[in-house]
């Protein structure tokens, strides 16, 4: 199961910011872990978003950008636009021992 | 460019065993490395890392513990694929599974396009 919590929802009218964030524990985040961020269209696998809580892979627009915080991670989308509409998902490597990777429990992101 | 391509069984009945496999393009399943991952998707478990396979000098494997007493996942050198197992299936099994590859900064960069398996009679 999940073990990184994100909301549910957010919500945002076409050029605004919103932002997504992930809590985790002394076990992940807070162990200092990196974060990463996926977008899944519906149908679709996840796709990368943000890498080592900061970075951008090539093609990703720049409106998308992340950062890190403590035991928090945190996804920002300014100029928000309409295919920007999807699921997001944070992740990080935990070390409990019982799994290795964890996964957020995903945010919707509505475009009004 | 690694590719990830899935294919195997979407309907499974319960108490058998689930099989899927993927087949690596661009990349050699016994690189020294990469792994080789299955992550699963359900609405009730959401996404959820399964296990690894990887090569350094020998193979090893790691699994999650919630699964760790069912899962085989093994590479195939002959056709650099690797498949995962799953015994002793039950409706909480229905789930999107996926076969990916971490990159840089251990991220999943890589992912297969996804097989819906659902655990019915």
């Amino acid at each position: 199961q999940s073990v990184l919590t994100q909301p549910p929802s957010v919500s945002g009218a076409p050029g605004q910011r919103v932002t997504i964030s992930c809590t985790g524990s002394s076990s992940n985040i807070g162990a200092g872990y990196d974060v990463h961020w996926y977008q899944q269209l519906p149908g679709t696998a996840p796709k990368l978003l943000i890498y080592g809580n900061s970075n951008r892979p090539s093609g990703v627009p720049d409106r998308f950008s992340g950062s890190k915080s403590g035991t928090s991670a945190s996804l920002a989308i300014t100029g928000l636009q309409a295919e920007d509409e999807a699921d997001y998902y944070c992740q990080s490597y935990d070390s409990s021992l019982s799994v290795l990777y964890v996964f957020g429990t995903g945010t919707k992101v509505t475009v009004l | 460019q690694v590719q990830l391509q899935q294919s195997g069984p979407g309907l499974v009945k319960p108490s058998q065993t689930l099989s899927l496999t993927c087949a690596i393009s661009g990349d050699s399943v016994s690189s020294n490395s990469a792994a080789w991952n299955w992550i699963r998707q359900s609405p009730s478990r959401g996404l959820e890392w399964l296990g690894r396979t990887y090569y350094r000098s020998k193979w090893y494997n790691d699994y999650a513990v919630s699964v760790k007493s069912r899962i085989t996942i093994n590479p195939d050198t002959s056709k650099n694929q690797f498949s995962l197992q799953l015994n002793s299936v039950t409706p909480e099994d229905t789930a999107v599974y996926y076969c990916a590859s971490p990159g840089i900064d251990d991220a999943f960069d890589i992912w297969g396009q996804g097989t819906m398996v659902t655990v019915s009679s």
